[in-house]
């Protein structure tokens, strides 16, 4: 079956400190990828997302994502966190040549000390 | 500024009774989902419209849970009979086209007792 698996279920970091949280996908095709966050009491936001071409992709807020093919993994960095980074975040799949479904991992959970 | 509109908000119900959730998409979308939030199981897709139609709606217990859409503008989650294990957030959320972004409502937070 289809799955996005995010390693991290709960991270806590100090302000400043690099970020990465991990995810992996078991599509085999053609995909398209995200990152969503969902900060406390909120609904989901896009974060960035990837459909082609360079696979270092940007988002808001300083946040960027590297799709590796050979890995299976869309990871999500940001070099300096900060306190209002504070949410949840998801990683999400949508397999191009299946159906159009968007499959969510189980999130990630960041706290970061002031 | 083009948003997803959940109603209701939150919503507390006694087991048995039924639960009806109303999305209203984005204007011009033609892709609506409905997805289930928990803390132990995550965002589990319930079903999915494209152009009104049912695509999959694997994701949802048949014997108590019903989607539709009865036209453009609005689509409902319904419960008969809700049960306290269905207590969760639930968010619709549309899309233009395969493959592009969802944008997310509020959601609803059902609490059954």
């Amino acid at each position: 079956a289809q799955s996005v698996s995010q390693h991290n279920h709960h991270v806590i970091l100090s302000e400043a400190a690099s970020l990465e949280l991990g995810c992996n996908y078991s599509y085999g095709g053609t995909v398209n990828l995200f990152w969503y966050v969902q900060y406390p009491g909120q609904h989901l936001q896009l974060l960035l997302k990837y459909f082609s071409g360079d696979p270092l992709v940007k988002g808001i807020k300083g946040f960027e994502a590297e799709f590796i093919k050979s890995k299976f993994s869309f990871n999500l960095r940001k070099p300096s966190v900060q306190w209002s980074d504070t949410a949840e975040y998801f990683c999400a799949v949508n397999d191009q040549n299946r159906d159009d479904k968007i499959i969510f991992g189980k999130g990630t959970r960041l706290h970061i000390l002031p | 500024d083009a948003r997803v509109t959940q109603t209701p908000r939150h919503k507390v119900t006694e087991m048995g009774q039924e639960v009806t959730m109303r999305c209203q998409p984005i204007l011009g979308h033609n892709t609506v989902f409905w997805y289930r939030q928990t803390m132990m199981q995550g965002l589990e897709l319930l079903a999915y419209f494209r152009n009104r139609a049912p695509l999959d709606d694997s994701g949802m217990p048949k014997d108590r849970f019903s989607a539709e859409m009865p036209d453009a503008t609005l689509a409902t989650l319904k419960i008969q009979p809700s049960e306290p294990r269905d207590s969760a957030v639930y968010f619709c959320a549309s899309g233009f086209q395969a493959g592009l972004e969802a944008f997310f409502g509020q959601g609803t937070r059902l609490t059954v007792v």
